[in-house]
C-alpha cells in the first residue's frame, strides 16, 4: 500500500486566492512526522511545513498551513493569497517513528494564473 | 549557514561507464540521505547513514550503487557500469538528530545514461 498518496496530479489557483493541495497518509506508527516540500523546475527539494502526529495544533509557517486531521489521516497543505512563484510541484512526505526514510507522494502540479 | 551543496549538477556518460556524485551536507547535521527521482514521480530513499555509518539501504540500490561517507562528512554514491534506466535525479539530504528530523535538500545531480 503506499504511505502516502496525492490525488491531484495538478492544480491551478488565481493569483491572491488561497488553495488546497491534498494528501493522505498509511501508517500503524502512532508517532510520525508529516512534511511539505515545494519543487521548482530548478529541482531543489524546498521544506515548507511539518506537523508531527501528536502536535494539538495546526502547523502554520507564513502563508502555509497544514490542516491536519489525525483520525482521516489526512495532512492537507493550504497556501493562502497565492503568488506567481508559488507555481512548481508539491510533494508530502512522512517519516514514521520507526524508521529514517521519508515516504513521499507523487506530487501535485501547482500553476498559479495571473 | 551553508545549505546541502552536490557536484556535479549534472551529468552525462554511456552506457557502461562509472559515475560517482559528492554530496557535502548541512556541517552540523549528523545525518544523510541518497534518493533517486525520476520524471513524474516523488524522490524514493535509497541509503542512509547515521555519521560515518550506513545504517538503512533501499532494496533499489542494487550491488551496482555503493555509497560511502568517510570521516561522517560528505558522501559519495557511485554508480557502476550505468545503464539506461540509471538516468534521473539523485537529491542528497541532511538532516540534525533533533525533534523533528527534518530532511533538507541539495540541489540535485541530473544523470542521463546514453
Amino acid at each position: 500500500a503506499q504511505k502516502i498518496t496525492q490525488t491531484q496530479p495538478g492544480m491551478f489557483v488565481q493569483e491572491k486566492e488561497a488553495v488546497t493541495l491534498d494528501c493522505t497518509y498509511d501508517t500503524s506508527d502512532p508517532s510520525y512526522g508529516l512534511f511539505w516540500y515545494k519543487q521548482p523546475s530548478s529541482g531543489e527539494m524546498i521544506f515548507l511545513i511539518y506537523q508531527g502526529s501528536y502536535d494539538q495544533q495546526n502547523a502554520t509557517e507564513g502563508r502555509y498551513s497544514l490542516n491536519f486531521q489525525k483520525a482521516r489521516k489526512s495532512a492537507n497543505l493550504v497556501i493562502s493569497a497565492s503568488q506567481l512563484g508559488d507555481s512548481a510541484m508539491y510533494f508530502c512526505a512522512m517519516r514514521e517513528h520507526t524508521g529514517n526514510q521519508f515516504y513521499f507522494g507523487t506530487g501535485t502540479s501547482l500553476t498559479v494564473i495571473p | 549557514d551553508t545549505g546541502v551543496s552536490q557536484n556535479p549538477r549534472h551529468k552525462i556518460t554511456k552506457r557502461g561507464q562509472n559515475v560517482t556524485f559528492r554530496c557535502d551536507p548541512i556541517s552540523e547535521h549528523n545525518r544523510l540521505y541518497w534518493y533517486r527521482q525520476t520524471l513524474g514521480q516523488g524522490p524514493e530513499f535509497l541509503t542512509y547513514f547515521q555519521n560515518e555509518a550506513q545504517l538503512e539501504k533501499s532494496r533499489l540500490l542494487s550491488d551496482r550503487f555503493s555509497a560511502e561517507r568517510p570521516k561522517g562528512s560528505f558522501s559519495t554514491l557511485e554508480i557502476q557500469r550505468t545503464e539506461q534506466g540509471d538516468s534521473a535525479m539523485y537529491l542528497c539530504a541532511s538532516s540534525a538528530r533533533d525533534f523533528t528530523d527534518t530532511q533538507y535538500f541539495g540541489p540535485g545531480t541530473r544523470l542521463t545514461v546514453l
